[in-house]
C-alpha cells in the first residue's frame, strides 16, 4: 500500500484551463490506472494503461504510461467545473497495487 | 454490470461500540483493498488481501482487524470507537491483470 509520489497535491484553476498531474514511481509497473472521485463518493476509473509509451484518450482526459513503466500523467483540456475532485493515480502489478495520494482539483467558474 | 458493493452505505456508533463493514466484490476478483479517508482528507490504505491471505498493511490501527472469506468478500471489524474513527471507509477489489474497482464507500459516523 505505499503510496506513489504524484504530484501537484492541489491545483486551482479557471475554467477552460487544461491541467496535468503526474505521477512517478521507484519501481516498474505493468499498469497504470488514474481515478476520479467526488465528495462523498467512492473513486471511479477514468484511464487505465497497459503498455510503456501507451497514450490514451477519453474525451477531454488524456494519460500516458511512462516508457520506463515508472511514471504516468493525466491531462484534462480546457476543464470545467464539473472536474471538479480528486484525482488518483495508481499502479498495479500482479495483484499489487499503490496509490497515490491525490491531486485535488478545484474549477473556478 | 456487477459492481463493488459495499454494506452497510451508513453507518452510527457509540464510543466503545464495534461496528463491521462489509465488501463484496465484484465477480473473480481476488484482491481486496481498504481505505479510510477523513473528512477533507485523502484516502488512506489500510490494508489488503489477495486470496483470502493478508497482502500489505498500512496505518491500521490495532483495534482493526479484517478478513477475506472464501467466496471472497471482505469485512472490516473495528473495536473500541473512537470519536477519530468517523470517516469514509472504502474498500477496492481486483483481480488478475484487471483494474480495481472502487466500492461506494461506507461512511462511519461515531458519537
Amino acid at each position: 500500500g505505499q503510496q506513489l509520489n504524484q504530484s501537484p497535491q492541489s491545483m486551482f484553476i479557471q475554467e477552460g484551463e487544461d491541467v496535468s498531474m503526474n505521477c512517478t514511481s521507484s519501481s516498474i509497473f505493468n499498469t497504470w490506472l488514474w481515478y476520479k472521485q467526488e465528495p462523498g463518493e467512492g473513486p471511479v476509473l477514468l484511464i487505465a494503461l497497459y503498455k510503456a509509451g501507451e497514450l490514451t484518450s477519453n474525451g477531454r482526459l488524456t494519460a500516458q504510461f511512462g516508457i520506463t513503466r515508472k511514471d504516468s500523467f493525466l491531462n484534462i483540456s480546457a476543464s470545467i467545473p464539473s472536474d471538479v475532485g480528486i484525482y488518483f493515480c495508481a499502479g498495479y502489478n500482479n495483484n499489487d497495487m499503490r496509490f497515490g495520494a491525490g491531486t485535488r482539483l478545484t474549477v473556478k467558474p | 454490470a456487477a459492481g463493488v458493493i459495499q454494506s452497510p452505505r451508513h453507518l452510527i456508533k457509540e464510543k466503545r461500540e464495534t461496528a463491521t463493514l462489509k465488501c463484496y466484490p465484484i465477480p473473480r476478483h481476488d484482491t481486496v483493498y481498504w481505505y479510510q479517508q477523513g473528512p477533507g482528507q485523502d484516502p488512506q490504505f489500510l490494508i489488503s488481501f489477495y486470496e483470502k491471505m493478508q497482502s500489505d498493511k498500512g496505518s491500521i490501527p490495532d483495534r482493526f482487524s479484517a478478513q477475506q472469506f472464501s467466496d471472497y468478500h471482505s469485512e472490516l471489524n473495528m473495536s473500541s470507537l473512537e470519536l477519530g474513527d468517523s470517516a469514509l471507509y472504502f474498500c477496492a477489489t481486483g483481480g488478475e491483470n484487471t483494474e480495481a474497482f472502487f466500492g461506494q464507500g461506507t461512511r462511519l459516523t461515531v458519537v
